[in-house]
């Protein structure tokens, strides 16, 4: 069975600076997508970035982009620039073939913003 | 173009009760899902389905039923509600290889 790991539970950074989201997940696929999602306090789920395995290349939207280890299975969202509108939950995400191109969900990262 | 829509918003049941929520979307999506979140426990998968009069079991299903007589219509139920099943529950649907559509949710209660 796949499994997505969040080990930050809550992770801070000032407007403007940097900050990194990490995920690690397990697999015995070969081609799958990643995701993140990001989830305000009004709760609705909103799509960040996805990849997929078999691109080398690592996606980017705008000031989110990912650092994707194949090799390693990890897969960590870059927030560049960070606005108080980034103040939310991350949650990562696999989609499982096996469940119907389903989603499993990391426990999510909850983002402050401080300005 | 309403997306995912999900009916009720907000139920509050008494231990035993029974309630349907319902799922619709006007996207002629194949794929549904049904999810629940849980505080510290991100979304679980309950039951999906990936066409008009089929369902299978997801990670947490137990307790739950659902039914897609429909495509557009995907419906969870809950034929006697306990406190285990207090949770905000997410539907979301998808063509086969593309992102998920979520709804707002609905936050259920069961006392």
């Amino acid at each position: 069975a796949q499994t997505v790991t969040q080990s930050q539970p809550e992770m801070s950074v000032q407007e403007a600076e940097t900050v990194t989201l990490s995920c690690t997940y397990d697999t015995s696929e070969s081609d799958y997508y990643l995701f993140w999602y990001k989830q305000p306090p009004s709760r609705q789920m909103i799509l960040v970035i996805r990849q997929e395995a078999y691109k080398q290349q690592n996606a980017t939207e705008n000031r989110f982009s990912v650092n994707f280890q194949k090799a390693a299975k990890s897969f960590s969202l870059k927030i560049s620039d960070s606005q108080l509108g980034d103040a939310a939950m991350y949650f990562c995400a696999y989609r499982s073939e096996s469940l119907g191109t389903a989603l499993i969900f990391g426990k999510g990262t909850t983002l402050s913003v401080s300005s | 173009n309403a997306g995912v829509t999900q009916t009720p918003k907000f139920r509050v049941l008494k231990t035993g009760q029974s309630m349907t929520l319902l799922c619709a979307q006007d996207m002629n999506h194949e794929y549904m899902y049904w999810y629940r979140q849980d505080p510290g426990m991100g979304l679980r998968l309950i039951h999906y389905s990936v066409g008009e009069g089929t369902t299978a079991k997801g990670e947490v299903p137990d307790g739950y039923n659902v039914s897609r007589l429909k495509k557009q219509n995907f419906l969870l139920g809950l034929e006697s509600a306990a406190p285990s099943q207090t949770s905000v529950y997410f539907c979301a649907s998808s063509y086969y290889n593309q992102p998920q559509h979520f709804g707002d949710g609905t936050r259920l209660s069961i006392l």
